[in-house]
């Protein structure tokens, strides 16, 4: 059965600092597909990235940047300088090759205090 | 700008009322979804239509039901809200129902029960 975890419910940070969401799976598919979701107090879910088993390379958008590592079954997803506006709840998400339903995390909320 | 598009953003219902929710696209994706979303919880799928087949998740009510009369359109009625059905209600719609499909969201409708 899949599973996805967010060990994190909350973090507080001040502007400017970096912070680090994590992300747990679990899956017995070697084919499979990670997400990451912001979701701001407006309550849309906006996508931020997939990410496919096969391709471990770390990605960098801006000041966004994750971690894939298949050896600790992990999607950490890392905002540098964190600003006001990224204060959103984060999902984390799996689904796997043969299906398009979404495994949720529990999700973090993240607060950026200026 | 290609989008997914939800009606009313706020939705007032009494006890026993039907209500109806409204998902229009303008992407041209063959897969839309309905999710639950609770105060503090991952969303949850309900159902989703790929093209004009119909999949309901197993652990849906008979409470939800969901209408898609065009590639564009999907409602969502509620045929008696309870309380309990106080919820943000997301739709997304996908490409394609593999695992590798992004699903894009809409901005959700919150909906009260009185």
């Amino acid at each position: 059965a899949q599973k996805v975890t967010q060990a994190q419910t909350e973090i507080s940070v001040v502007e400017k600092e970096d912070v680090t969401l994590d992300c747990v799976y679990e899956t017995r598919d070697t084919t499979y597909y990670l997400f990451w979701y912001k979701q701001p107090p407006s309550g849309e879910l906006v996508f931020l990235i997939r990410r496919n088993s096969f391709d471990e390379q770390n990605e960098i958008s801006g000041r966004y940047s994750w971690n894939f590592q298949k050896s600790t079954s992990s999607f950490n997803f890392t905002i540098t300088a964190s600003q006001v506006v990224d204060s959103a709840v984060y999902f984390c998400a799996l689904s796997e090759e043969y299906g398009n339903k979404l495994v949720f995390g529990a999700g973090t909320i993240l607060r950026v205090k200026s | 700008d290609a989008m997914v598009i939800q009606n009313p953003r706020y939705q007032v219902t009494q006890f026993g009322k039907p209500v109806t929710l409204s998902c229009s696209q303008t992407l041209n994706h063959n897969v839309m979804y309905w999710y639950q979303q609770k105060s503090s919880q991952a969303p949850k799928l309900l159902f989703h239509y790929y093209d004009k087949d119909f999949n309901n998740e197993a652990d849906t009510p008979d409470n939800f039901q969901s209408r898609r009369p065009n590639t564009s359109f999907c409602f969502l009625d509620i045929r008696s809200p309870g309380l309990g059905d106080a919820a943000m209600y997301l739709c997304a719609t996908s490409r394609g129902v593999w695992g590798q499909e992004t699903q894009y969201f809409g901005p959700g409708t919150r909906l009260l029960v009185l």
